[in-house]
């Protein structure tokens, strides 16, 4: 595997299930990020990792929460999600904070 | 505030007939700017970094060009395998943050 991975590709939920989002990079690389792609909105920021710490939490809802055991893997974990978090997911890497972005192929999360 | 606007929204142009996409910004202090091809059902891929005013980057039919208030991908002589979303991106030197475009959907008809 090469690049950034993330499973499941697609999933559906309903508002009181918990789900969780997997994200791992093969690039070496130092920090990972969560964004969310919805039609016709930019990429919005959600979480930033950097050496396994949190350094960014962009206002995100409770209802999402992130973990990172280490610098390969990164979750979203989700839980009683409303049908406006239906989104594509996109997990990103970089070598260093900031530097320019890899991206995976996402997760296409819909809650129904 | 800084801020991102690409343009136009979507372009639809002939097999060979070259073009270009506009993409605006305002940031105070430019770190660096990013133009990423997205195709359909797949993430963002990295193409350009741009740092300076009068800076190009070239890749294949592509050419990225930048000044101070705005950035421009040149498609010269375009194939339908270039066809995509193809955004934009800048980051400002304060907060590190990079401000996305809403992007430009690109079709190339044969």
């Amino acid at each position: 595997e090469t690049g950034v991975t993330q499973t499941p590709r697609h999933l559906v939920m309903g508002m009181t299930n918990k789900k969780s989002l997997k994200c791992e990079q093969h690039l070496g690389h130092n920090a990972m990020y969560w964004y969310k792609q919805s039609a016709k909105k930019p990429l919005e920021l959600m979480f930033v990792y950097s050496l396994e710490e949190r350094v960014e939490n962009n206002s995100v809802p409770s209802r999402f929460s992130p973990e990172c055991p280490n610098s390969s893997h990164l979750f979203l974990h989700l839980h009683t999600l409303q049908p406006e978090d239906s989104a594509l997911y996109l997990c990103a890497s970089s070598q260093e904070i900031f530097s320019p972005l890899h991206f995976g192929n996402g997760t296409r999360l819909t809650v129904t | 505030e800084d801020q991102v606007t690409q343009s136009p929204e979507a372009l639809r142009l002939q097999e060979g007939e070259s073009s270009s996409l506009n993409c605006s910004y305002t940031v105070s202090g430019l770190r660096g700017l990013f133009w990423y091809r997205q195709d359909p059902g797949k993430g963002p891929e990295f193409l350009f970094t741009l740092y300076s005013a009068g800076e190009e980057k070239e890749k294949e039919r592509l050419k990225a060009t930048l000044t101070k208030k705005e950035s421009f991908l040149h498609i010269t002589a375009p194939k339908p395998e270039d066809s995509a979303t193809y955004l934009c991106a800048v980051q400002a030197y304060t907060g590190n943050q990079f401000y996305f475009g809403t992007g430009t959907s690109l079709t190339v008809i044969p």
